[in-house]
């Protein structure tokens, strides 16, 4: 089973940030915070990763509180391609990276 | 990044029959993965794809219905043998570069 929750369905309009929480509260010491998306039923696509630091990269943002037991990605300013479903995965980094998929949360980007 | 590429894209089969899924990397990657993800559904790991050797499957999946081949680093075959209509799915393969995993386009199977 997925270590993470999410929550099923979000929208956000169209030019404003995109605010994606993760809850994954078992989170061990040596677990990775990922971040792919699907759009489309298309392959998914890596967007970001992070440990214990925030992290930014040209996609997107990612927040991961002093805890660890949860996270936030952050679309600066969204657009209509960003639509897509959002997984948020929590795995070891390494050689065997078996990443175990919730059902993420539906995006939705609106004019 | 790794680019993944995979052949076919789409196709429709009849039930009994089998199809071979190819997979290509443009770089070498450590690890290959084979995943499915059915219609609706998020995506389940079927096997790792081992160079040289036997896949190894997990629970639920079996060598006989889905054989997998890597004969080097950068190529993997994924079979679906004796396709019934359940096997109507998206095939995915994935493969791990430095940093991160990278996923092909997905081959999207209808089984009549």
């Amino acid at each position: 089973d997925a270590k993470t929750t999410q929550p099923t369905s979000m929208d956000c309009a169209e030019g404003r940030a995109a605010n994606l929480p993760c809850n994954h509260s078992t989170i061990s010491g040596n677990e990775y915070v990922y971040w792919y998306r699907q759009i489309h039923s298309q392959g998914p696509q890596y967007i970001i990763h992070g440990l214990k630091n925030n992290e930014t990269n040209e996609m997107a943002s990612l927040i991961i509180t002093e805890d660890r037991k949860s996270s936030t990605l952050i679309l600066p300013h969204a657009t209509l391609r960003d639509t897509a479903v959002y997984y948020c995965i929590v795995s070891y980094a390494g050689n065997n990276r078996k990443l175990i998929w919730g059902l993420g949360t539906s995006l939705a980007v609106n004019p | 990044s790794a680019v993944i590429s995979q052949k076919p894209s789409r196709d429709i089969c009849q039930r009994g029959t089998s199809l071979t899924i190819q997979c290509q990397v443009d770089s070498q990657v450590t690890m290959m993965f084979w995943y499915r993800q059915q219609p609706g559904q998020s995506l389940t790991l079927i096997a790792t794809a081992n160079q040289g050797s036997e896949a190894t499957y997990e629970s639920g999946f079996v060598i006989d219905k889905f054989p997998i081949s890597r004969p080097n680093l950068t190529f993997s075959t994924l079979t679906v043998s004796n396709m019934s209509p359940e096997d109507s799915s998206i095939y995915l393969c994935s493969g791990v570069g430095k940093e991160t995993q990278y996923f092909g386009p997905g081959t999207r199977l209808l089984v009549l």
